[in-house]
């Protein structure tokens, strides 16, 4: 199983860019990353997935270096709301093509106004 | 197109009694994961399922709880006689198929089981 290494926790204030790096040395050829977010009491809700380079939603931004041995959430421009655990996630893959992930214990933010 | 439904939100039992956590997937979602999440840690993978099939069960407890997902009808994490440690929060996921499994996972709100 891919392993992931995330910062337990961050605080930022209302307005800022955040940027929160998973570290996963051991990842596959074949897996992907994944971020997901969640509020307390709710389920985690994808965010964004890439597998290398950088991909771009209307969320967020992912990051991932050419060796893919981390990768770097970007939240521009914060807000209150945001205030939530972040969970990245890596792909594991077997025979069967399908994709059980580990989730870490995820990086909790704080925004601060 | 609802998302993942999962009831009931919050379950309350006695110890020795049974519990039975019901998840309905997206539409077109054929495969189904089941995860537990105790306060303050990370969701724990137990089971994934696709339609009348246990994929892998390696992440449950190999006595007490078990899984299926019908040809009709919803995934249902069944677990017998409870003790005070099942007391979690159980997340249902569903993706849909795929051949190299990396479909993006839906996850329903939960079901809050507490064991008094």
């Amino acid at each position: 199983l891919a392993k992931t290494t995330q910062p337990i926790s961050m605080d930022s204030y209302e307005g800022q860019e955040v940027n929160i790096t998973c570290s996963h040395n051991n990842i596959a050829t074949n897996d992907y990353i994944t971020w997901y977010q969640q509020f307390p009491s709710q389920g985690p809700r994808f965010i964004i997935q890439g597998y290398k380079t950088k991909v771009t939603n209307e969320v967020a931004s992912l990051f991932i270096p050419a060796d893919r041995k981390s990768s770097t959430l970007s939240l521009p421009r914060v807000s209150l709301s945001d205030t939530a655990v972040y969970y990245c996630l890596v792909g594991d893959m077997d025979s069967g093509g399908y994709q059980k992930v580990t989730f870490g214990t995820g990086t909790k933010l704080q925004v601060i106004p | 197109n609802a998302g993942v439904m999962q009831n009931p939100r919050h379950l309350v039992r006695r110890r020795g009694q049974e519990a039975r956590l019901r998840c309905s997937p997206m539409k077109g979602h054929s495969h189904v994961y089941w995860y537990r999440q105790l306060p303050e840690e990370g969701l724990k993978f137990m089971v994934y399922l696709q339609k009348e099939n246990i994929i892998d069960e390696s992440g449950m407890p190999k006595e007490r709880f078990s899984a299926e997902f019908p040809k009709e009808g919803p995934s249902i994490l069944r677990i017998q006689q409870v003790v005070r440690g099942d007391s979690a929060a159980y997340f249902c996921a569903s993706s849909p198929p795929g051949r190299f499994g990396q479909e993006t996972q839906y996850f329903g709100p939960g079901t809050r089981l507490l064991v008094l």
